[in-house]
């Protein structure tokens, strides 16, 4: 059985760092094909994608935010951790963290989720 | 870079069939997949590439692609089927990941 859950602070300052961390288990971020995500959605509007980790350390990041995402692997091998620096008040948002099960580049799929955390950047 | 367009709302009667659907460049390439939002819920994947239903979910969701065009199809749809639905492909260019703004279905 996958699960994923994401912890993180609630409550950050602007210009702060922010870190997450997804915990997951049933499945090893090393198996060919897998990857995780990182998603978020500030409150009412769409889901946006972030980051990507493949099973082979490759990692991908969204154009508009690449300059200050970064997606690792925790030593741990269960956790992947999400850093996203100088925080403003648009990043506000739930943050998800999300399986995909094998690399299909036609068709790109998440099929487990975490239940997010909520984010709330404010001085 | 690519975008995915979505009508913001769509409404359907109870029992009757609703098509939900993505518009982009992207979609010529990359197959859409579709994603069930309720609210205070994490989004739940329903129908992925040419007919990937994942376990569990109800056989009323169909998807299919003309063009550079996306349908999610609800035949039958239940008051349960009322909720968001987002679709997700890759950029055409860079291959990163794409959402489109979502779609709110009312089941009247």
């Amino acid at each position: 059985q996958i699960t994923l859950r994401e912890a993180g602070p609630t409550l950050v300052k602007p210009t702060q760092t922010l870190t997450l961390t997804c915990t997951f288990s049933g499945f090893s971020l090393t198996t060919t094909g897998v990857s995780v995500a990182w998603i978020r959605q500030p409150p009412g509007k769409a889901l946006e994608w972030l980051a990507l980790l493949y099973w082979d350390d490759d990692k991908r990041y969204s154009p508009s935010l690449r300059d200050r995402l970064t997606i690792t692997k925790d030593t741990s091998g269960n956790r992947v951790v999400l850093t996203l620096t100088n925080v403003d008040p648009v990043d506000t948002a739930t943050y998800y963290c999300a399986h995909s099960p094998y690399f299909d580049i036609l068709r790109p799929f998440f099929d487990f989720w975490g239940q997010g955390t909520l984010v709330i950047v404010s001085s | 870079s690519s975008e995915l367009t979505q009508d913001p709302a769509v409404s359907v009667a109870l029992g009757q069939t609703v098509r939900i659907t993505c518009q982009g460049d992207s979609l010529t390439t990359y197959y859409a997949t579709w994603y069930q939002q309720k609210p205070g819920q994490a989004p739940l994947l329903v129908f992925y590439g040419v007919d990937n239903r994942p376990s569990g979910i109800p056989d009323r969701f169909s998807g299919s692609t003309s063009g550079n065009t996306a349908s999610l199809t609800i035949t039958a749809a239940q008051a349960e089927d009322e909720a968001d639905y987002y679709c997700s492909s890759r950029d055409s260019s860079s291959h990163n990941l794409l959402f489109g703004a979502g779609t709110k279905l009312t089941v009247l």
